[in-house]
């Protein structure tokens, strides 16, 4: 399995500012998602972080406001941008196993937004 | 549109007893279907999936149980532990390979 690390493991932010997440695999992979879980929600897909092209965004996710980035395959950064409370999540990131039919899961970032 | 729903926010059973978690979906095209469990300040950890073909996926103490004519699917935990109280998501894979969560189910295991 891998190991995934986030930072900041949580944060407390102000209206209209932006937070950057970083993700961090130990080793190399092919795909690398973010989710983000809003309170008494599931986990929903944002996007997937691809290396060397652009994140392919689910419906009601763009770039202009969660824009990532994948420079290599074991790290990728979520930046939340223009922040407003309705943003306070928190924000996983996840990567395949060996088998696809397995995600694993960084311990996610906890973002309240004021 | 909720295509996993887990209908049950909250589960209470006796630890030694039998818990069971479901989970129902409305995509017949998904192709596995996994659970995962969340403890508090950590991310969801994978426990056990089962393939659109089969029936039953038996893992220790843990079995999923895949009915796909009613689309539904269900996580049996027998014996319960006190250590498997945390949140139980359900999530179906879709043909391409993205995962749709269900909002979770709280499991918790008294002594």
């Amino acid at each position: 399995s891998a190991v995934i690390s986030q930072k900041p493991s949580r944060d407390i932010c102000q209206r209209g500012t932006s937070l950057t997440i970083q993700c961090q695999v130990d080793s190399q992979v092919t795909m690398m998602f973010w989710y983000r879980q809003q309170p008494g929600q599931s986990l929903t897909l944002i996007a997937t972080a691809n290396q060397g092209s652009e994140a392919t965004y689910e419906s009601g996710f763009v770039i202009d406001k969660f824009p990532i980035s994948r420079p290599n395959l074991t790290f990728s950064t979520l930046t939340v941008s223009n922040m407003s409370p309705e943003d306070s999540s928190i924000y996983l990131c996840s990567t395949n196993g060996l088998a696809d039919t397995e995600q694993f899961f960084g311990p996610g970032t906890r973002l309240t937004v004021l | 549109d909720q295509q996993v729903k887990q209908n049950s926010p909250s589960l209470s059973v006796q630890e030694g007893r039998i818990s069971i978690l479901n989970c129902d979906y409305t995509n017949s095209m998904f192709d596995y279907f996994l659970w995962y469990k969340k403890y508090p300040a950590e991310g969801p950890t994978f426990l056990i999936s089962i393939s659109s073909i089969k029936d039953k996926n038996e893992d220790g103490r843990f079995t999923v149980f895949l009915n796909k004519s009613a689309k539904h699917l269900s996580l049996h935990i027998v014996p319960s532990q006190p250590g498997d109280s945390a949140v139980y998501f359900c999530a179906a894979e879709n043909q391409g390979g993205k995962l749709i969560f269900g909002q979770g189910t709280e499991l918790s295991v008294k002594p």
